[in-house]
């Protein structure tokens, strides 16, 4: 069983490009959370989807960001003309039953704006 | 909505001594508590959590212990060895609402 999958593992963009990041959950899970990390910093939530319905955005900045997790393929996150304060790991969780079960991280995806 | 605090931010303790972190939450009707550990460049990993309904939960060297009244829980480390070094962050989910707030985190170095 594969864990959480995220690509591209590290993504360089200038400002003003697009960046999209892509998390396959674990099989079976049906949650998926968007977590952003600055250097040094803590987790910080951005988004709460199930299949094809975004469930919470309160964390996710209203322009620019955005995320969807369609009935077929991964859960995308996508970030229209990046700036430099955008840069940072973007973590993906799964996790097979709501608030309480257990989150399995990917490896993050690390988005670096020049 | 939820409010998670964890102290301290930055903890050394030389290799064999103990480690203790602690996490207040604000949503009374949260019902479930990990910790994760994560490395450098690294994923966050689970290594222990708790349940509501009990309080103390242990893990060879890693234990949690949970106090409802109070509404805080604590990570702790017996015998420390280098390799428990990183940076260590608590969780609560905000059941009243759809999010798992994390703690700002705490970095722990251990001596040799």
């Amino acid at each position: 069983n594969a864990g959480v999958m995220q690509n591209p593992r590290h993504l360089v963009r200038r400002r003003g490009q697009e960046a999209r990041l892509r998390c396959s959950p674990m099989k079976g899970h049906s949650h998926v959370y968007w977590y952003r990390q600055l250097p040094e910093e803590g987790l910080k939530f951005m988004v709460y989807l199930q299949k094809e319905n975004i469930i919470d955005e309160s964390g996710m900045p209203k322009e620019r960001f955005s995320a969807e997790f369609p009935k077929e393929g991964p859960s995308i996150l996508r970030i229209q003309q990046v700036v430099r304060g955008d840069s940072a790991a973007y973590f993906c969780a799964s996790s097979p039953n709501q608030r309480t079960g257990e989150l399995f991280f990917g490896e993050g995806s690390r988005l670096t704006v020049l | 909505g939820e409010n998670v605090e964890q102290h301290p931010s930055t903890l050394s303790v030389q290799e064999g001594d103990s480690a203790v972190i602690k996490c207040t939450y604000s949503d009374s009707a949260s019902n479930y508590f990990p910790w994760y550990k994560q490395e450098l460049g690294k994923r966050p990993q689970l290594i222990i959590d708790i349940r509501s309904n009990v309080g103390e939960k242990k893990d060879q060297r890693i234990a949690v212990t949970l106090n409802k009244t109070a509404k805080h829980f604590s990570l702790h480390i017996t015998e420390t060895q280098p390799e428990d070094s990183a940076v260590y962050f608590c969780a609560a989910p905000f059941v009243s609402g759809n999010q798992f707030y994390f703690g700002t985190g705490t970095s722990l170095t251990v001596i040799p």
